[in-house]
């Protein structure tokens, strides 16, 4: 059965202190990894979407990459407001319907 | 660029009730899907409608049905509510059956009583 797992399911970070999310992915023909960010009550909104192993995108702090196992967002010198949950989500050879992880609670103090 | 919406954005309804949500996809997208996300837990596919057909279901009851328009907004309906429908109804948009990024809506938080 395909499967999102994405670690650590939170994590605190103080303002600057860089760290990495974990989405590991388990599909059959992969056809697309995307990452998105969820604020509460609210719709996720699009990040990155990445294609093949090696590629890699990045956004102002945030930075994507995927091997043929995982994925990894990496965020530098964070901000208070990049708190939110990121979500994870493969798509794979039957079609284009989004297999989610639970996501990353990502809490950025000052 | 109007982006996906939904209505209503909030519900609340008892068992046994039938619910049904819209959605409007983002300007210049033909494919729609529709997804439940229960608190604390990732999106979960329900299905796909592309050329006012279903193309892809997920491991939802049939109590889940859905429509599209010519205009390619769509509908989603359940019947039966049951207490478990309780979530947050999320509605994304897309161009054909391509592999292009999905665009999320804001959701329909539905609460059943």
């Amino acid at each position: 059965e395909d499967q999102v797992t994405q670690s650590p399911e939170a994590l605190r970070l103080q303002e600057g202190e860089s760290s990495s999310l974990n989405c590991s992915y388990t599909v059959s023909g992969l056809r697309g990894l995307f990452w998105y960010r969820q604020d509460p009550g609210k719709g996720p909104e699009f990040l990155f979407t990445l294609y093949s192993a090696g590629e890699e995108k990045e956004k102002e702090r945030l930075k994507a990459t995927l091997t043929k196992k995982e994925s990894f967002l990496h965020i530098t010198a964070p901000k208070p407001e990049d708190s939110a949950t990121y979500l994870c989500a493969a798509s794979n050879q039957a079609g284009t319907a989004l297999i989610f992880g639970k996501g990353t609670t990502l809490s950025v103090s000052s | 660029d109007a982006g996906v919406t939904q209505s209503p954005t909030h519900l609340i309804k008892t068992r046994g009730q039938q619910v049904t949500l819209r959605c409007s996809p983002k300007s210049g997208h033909d494919t729609v899907s529709w997804y439940q996300q229960a608190l604390g837990q990732g999106p979960q596919f329900i299905f796909q409608y592309y050329e006012e057909e279903e193309r892809q279901r997920g491991n939802f009851p049939d109590r889940f049905s859905g429509h599209q328009f010519p205009n390619y907004s769509s509908e989603l309906n359940v019947n039966a509510l049951l207490l478990g429908d309780s979530a947050l109804y999320l509605c994304a948009s897309t161009r054909g059956l391509s592999t292009d990024t999905q665009y999320f809506g804001p959701g329909t938080r539905l609460t059943v009583l």
